[in-house]
């Protein structure tokens, strides 16, 4: 199975909060990255949180990462009908020393934002 | 500056062809790395390079499947005699600085058709 795990969809209505959470298994990750795929587009970097941190703020964005549980979430506050795509949570593992480098990612929550 | 570069964005082949992505990062940007996505999953990491050096290729198929990042020019995945499950979205990310923290780009993709 996936390393990183996501709930598949998510609806919303327009103005509502949207929470997109994630699960990872490797406790040695050291940064957390949410991506956003807009359809035909590539990822785009929303925000990411170094794993000896809790929360991050940045405008409508809040990363909360519980690293007891494991669990990494992205709340948008004031969800508009532009912030329907899909979302990627991610995960950079340790041990630059190796050349391991790549990120391993979720396979995406689908939100739809409903007018 | 411009993103990072990816061509063509779709590419059509018949079973059997070779089939030819190219990924210009982004300027001032020497890490370069492959993302397959196939419908309905997350990215799945191929290989990481940097200019004329495969860092990790622990992702890539044995078989058919080559990438490189020249000193001059564009980084380039090569897909030898194409079968249908080679169809996907083959996206480049880049990056600029080494260490925690790192950011990466991604292109648009290129979506391969084999047909």
């Amino acid at each position: 199975g996936e390393d990183v795990e996501q709930s598949l969809f998510l609806s919303v209505r327009e103005g509502d909060s949207s929470v997109i959470n994630c699960t990872y298994t490797d406790s040695s990750s050291t940064y957390l990255y949410w991506y956003k795929q807009e359809p035909g587009a590539g990822l785009q970097l929303l925000t990411y949180i170094f794993s000896n941190m809790d929360m991050k703020q940045d405008q409508r964005l809040t990363v909360l990462l519980n690293k007891k549980d494991k669990h990494l979430s992205l709340r948008i506050a004031d969800t508009q009908t532009g912030d329907s795509a899909i979302y990627f949570c991610a995960e950079r593992r340790g041990n630059m020393d190796t050349g391991r480098r790549a990120l391993t990612f979720g396979s995406g929550t689908r939100l739809q934002v409903q007018p | 500056n411009a993103g990072v570069m990816q061509n063509p964005r779709h590419l059509v082949r018949r079973r059997g062809q070779e089939a030819r992505l190219r990924c210009s990062p982004m300027k001032g940007h020497s890490h370069v790395y492959w993302y397959r996505q196939l419908p309905e999953e997350g990215l799945k990491f191929m290989v990481y390079l940097q200019k004329e050096n495969i860092i990790d290729e622990s992702g890539m198929p044995k078989e058919r499947f080559s990438a490189e990042f020249p000193k001059e020019g564009p980084s380039i995945l090569r897909i030898q005699q194409v079968v249908r499950g080679d169809s996907a979205a083959y996206f480049c990310a880049s990056s600029q600085t080494t260490g925690e923290g790192e950011k990466l780009f991604f292109g648009s993709g290129t979506q391969l058709s084999v047909l």
